[in-house]
């Protein structure tokens, strides 16, 4: 079965503060997809990130940046040099590779405050 | 180029009354998906459509909820008799339809309803 964890229910952090969103799931596929996604007020969730479970290799977007470790199921988000604008709801999410369709399976979310 | 878009965006219905909501997804995205939100919670798959047919139901999904894409462009998910537990955002979701790749779903506003 599926699961995606999130530990950490919210963060508050101080504009321009480093902060990163723990991400562990759990998949019995050796072909997996992981996401991350930004749910800002407005409530429309935003695409970030789409990993494979064949690509390890970390990314690096602007001010975002993914750490995906197989070894300890996990993929972590880290946003450095924070701003108010980042304030939302981050999910973190696992689709597992299906014939038809790719359902998603989300973990409960972090909220992250940035502070000015 | 339009994105997924959801109406109404919001519902206040009494306990009992039916419910319909509209999914307009990513022109020639061929793939549907329906997800449901609680407060505090990440979205839970509800069911899936591959241009008219629908694939899969989560069993979420009780006898009271139906979904239809009748001619694999818009969709619409109503909910019969709905109950104060029904109240959630209900959020759309498109991606290409592509087979032969993992695939990103782009999410609409979503639709929140709340039964009183």
């Amino acid at each position: 079965a599926q699961k995606v964890t999130q530990a950490q229910t919210e963060i508050s952090v101080v504009e321009k503060e480093d902060v990163t969103l723990d991400c562990v799931y759990e998949t019995r596929d050796t072909t997996y997809y992981l996401f991350w996604y930004k749910q800002p007020p407005s409530g429309e969730l935003v695409f970030l990130i789409r990993r494979n479970s064949f690509d390890e290799q970390n990314e690096i977007s602007g001010r975002y940046s993914w750490n995906f470790q197989k070894s300890t199921s996990s993929f972590n988000f880290t946003i450095t040099a924070s701003q108010v604008v980042d304030s939302a709801v981050y999910f973190c999410a696992l689709s597992e590779a299906e014939e038809y369709g790719n359902k998603l399976v989300f973990g409960a979310g972090t909220i992250l405050r940035v502070k000015s | 180029d339009t994105g997924v878009s959801q109406n109404p965006r919001h519902k206040i219905t009494k306990r009992g009354q039916n419910v319909t909501f509209r999914c307009d997804p990513i022109s020639e995205h061929n793939r549907l998906y329906w997800y449901r939100q609680t407060l505090g919670q990440g979205p839970e798959f509800l069911t899936y459509f591959q241009n008219e047919a629908q694939l899969e139901k989560s069993r979420l999904l009780s006898d009271r909820f139906s979904a239809e894409r009748p001619k694999g462009s818009f969709s619409t998910l109503e909910i019969q008799r709905t109950e104060q537990g029904d109240s959630a955002m209900y959020l759309c979701a498109s991606s290409p339809g592509d087979y032969q790749t993992q695939e990103t779903q782009y999410f609409g506003p979503g639709t929140r309803l709340l039964v009183l």
